[in-house]
């Protein structure tokens, strides 16, 4: 099945600087690569999401790039603000929500 | 709107004790489920529903029972509860069943001690 790697799991930046979380996957066949956000005593919550046909998709501050080739997808956070600290998890998935498969998460703080 | 209500937020259990974990949505989403996040290991997918009468096992499925009777609700029991058991249960919804993926929907979560 598909395996999902996370790097770094912990990340500290100074606000305005820019952060990059990285994940890699196994099967090739995967297709949608979501990012979910969770602030502390929260749910998680989707911020950006990419598909395979799509290199790269940005929304604001935050932008996902994907390398189908090599497997792995990446976040962007740009212009960084104490409002992003949480653990931002990435997920890969093929065919159905019921294959989506979760790395291990990231926890992002920003200093003021 | 409420969107995934989880109830209880905190529960404490003795082990071999069993108990249900509420989850509902008003979204009228047809996929529902469970998940687990353990330190270091992401969220890992319990059991899930593609609608009312319809569960079936995700990767952890083992000491967790489901039903979803309605649209609505989709409790998750455990039925002799283990230390192994110790975990934040998430519930998700989305409008997206069966074939395809869409975003998922999250309750608040659920932390559960099995002493």
């Amino acid at each position: 099945g598909e395996n999902v790697e996370q790097h770094p799991s912990t990340l500290s930046v100074q606000e305005g600087d820019s952060a990059v979380i990285k994940c890699t996957y196994s099967d090739s066949a995967s297709n949608y690569f979501p990012w979910y956000k969770q602030e502390l005593g929260k749910g998680p919550q989707l911020i950006i999401d990419i598909r395979s046909n799509v290199g790269e998709k940005k929304d604001q501050r935050i932008a996902v790039t994907l390398n189908k080739t090599a497997k792995h997808f990446s976040l962007h956070i740009t212009e960084t603000q104490p409002e992003d600290s949480a653990v931002y998890f990435c997920a890969a998935s093929k065919n159905n929500n019921n294959d989506m498969r979760f790395g291990a998460g990231t926890r992002l703080t920003v200093k003021p | 709107n409420a969107g995934v209500t989880q109830t209880p937020k905190f529960q404490v259990l003795k082990t071999g004790q069993s108990m249900t974990l509420q989850c509902a949505q008003d979204m009228n989403h047809e996929y529902m489920s469970w998940y687990r996040q353990d330190p270091g290991m992401g969220l890992r997918l319990i059991h899930y529903s593609v609608g009312a009468g319809i569960t079936d096992q995700g990767e952890v499925p083992n000491g967790y029972n489901v039903s979803r009777s309605t649209t609505e609700d989709f409790p998750l029991r455990l039925l002799s509860a283990a230390p192994s058991q110790t975990s934040v249960y998430f519930c998700a919804s989305s409008y997206v069943a069966g074939a395809g993926t869409g975003e998922l929907f999250f309750g608040e979560g659920s932390r559960l001690t099995v002493l």
